[in-house]
């Protein structure tokens, strides 16, 4: 499959503060999906965008479906300790079915 | 309601083995996904089925193979396991049209000395 380009690999922050984190791929996806993982579970999913240019919200997460179609964006507002986890991104071809591509993930820690 | 769930939660197994993981989607999902990770990676799509069918399948060797049963819940087995077999394996359930959002269970570790 596709493997997609997730950036940053990882970031420490302070409790208060905003992440903003992004997943870029050479192929076009028909959909981005952002997805939270904690120590030994599944992947959860936070948000799913549709269309090109879409801006999603969900609470403090915001995350928006590129011009482009190859990249996606998370923010991450007034973090709270219980955000630290791993948040991957994954994106679904076109005209592969419905497998999804992941990034390699960001992980994210949080200091109160 | 229940979520997508995986048994056994934790495995050990020796090289040449094989092994069998189950999954039960959420209550009205017709596919399912099976996908592999490996510490420190993203999961990798291994197959799909919905409606008992193989829909989709990666880039993985014959080894590997699934089945999806009436009831939609499903199996995958891996004979002849070799070391670098020992991966977190993800269950996902999907919604079905017109989202096709997957939602993962909790997953099953599986360890091969």
């Amino acid at each position: 499959g596709q493997q997609l380009n997730q950036s940053p690999q990882s970031m420490f922050i302070q409790e208060g503060e905003d992440v903003s984190m992004n997943c870029t791929s050479s192929s076009i996806f028909n959909t981005w999906l952002w997805y939270k993982q904690d120590p030994g579970e599944g992947p959860v999913l936070l948000i799913a965008l549709y269309k090109a240019g879409e801006l999603t919200s969900n609470g403090r997460l915001t995350a928006q479906f590129g011009i482009t179609r190859k990249d996606s964006f998370l923010n991450i507002s007034a973090s709270i300790p219980s955000d630290v986890g791993i948040y991957f991104c994954a994106g679904q071809e076109s005209n592969s079915g419905y497998a999804l591509n992941f990034g390699k993930g960001t992980s994210l820690l949080v200091t109160p | 309601d229940a979520g997508v769930t995986q048994s056994p939660t934790h495995l050990i197994k020796t090289r040449g083995q094989h092994v069998t993981l189950r999954c039960s989607p959420i209550s009205g999902h017709k596919s399912v996904s099976w996908y592999q990770q490996v510490l420190g990676q993203g999961p990798q799509f291994i197959f799909q089925y919905y409606e008992k069918e193989e829909r989709g399948r990666g880039n993985f060797p014959d080894r590997f193979s699934a089945r999806q049963f009436p009831n939609y819940s499903s199996e995958l087995n891996v004979n002849a396991l070799l070391l670098g077999d020992s991966a977190l394996y993800l269950c996902a359930s999907t919604s079905g049209s017109p989202y096709n959002e997957q939602f993962f269970g909790p997953g099953t570790r599986l360890t091969v000395l």
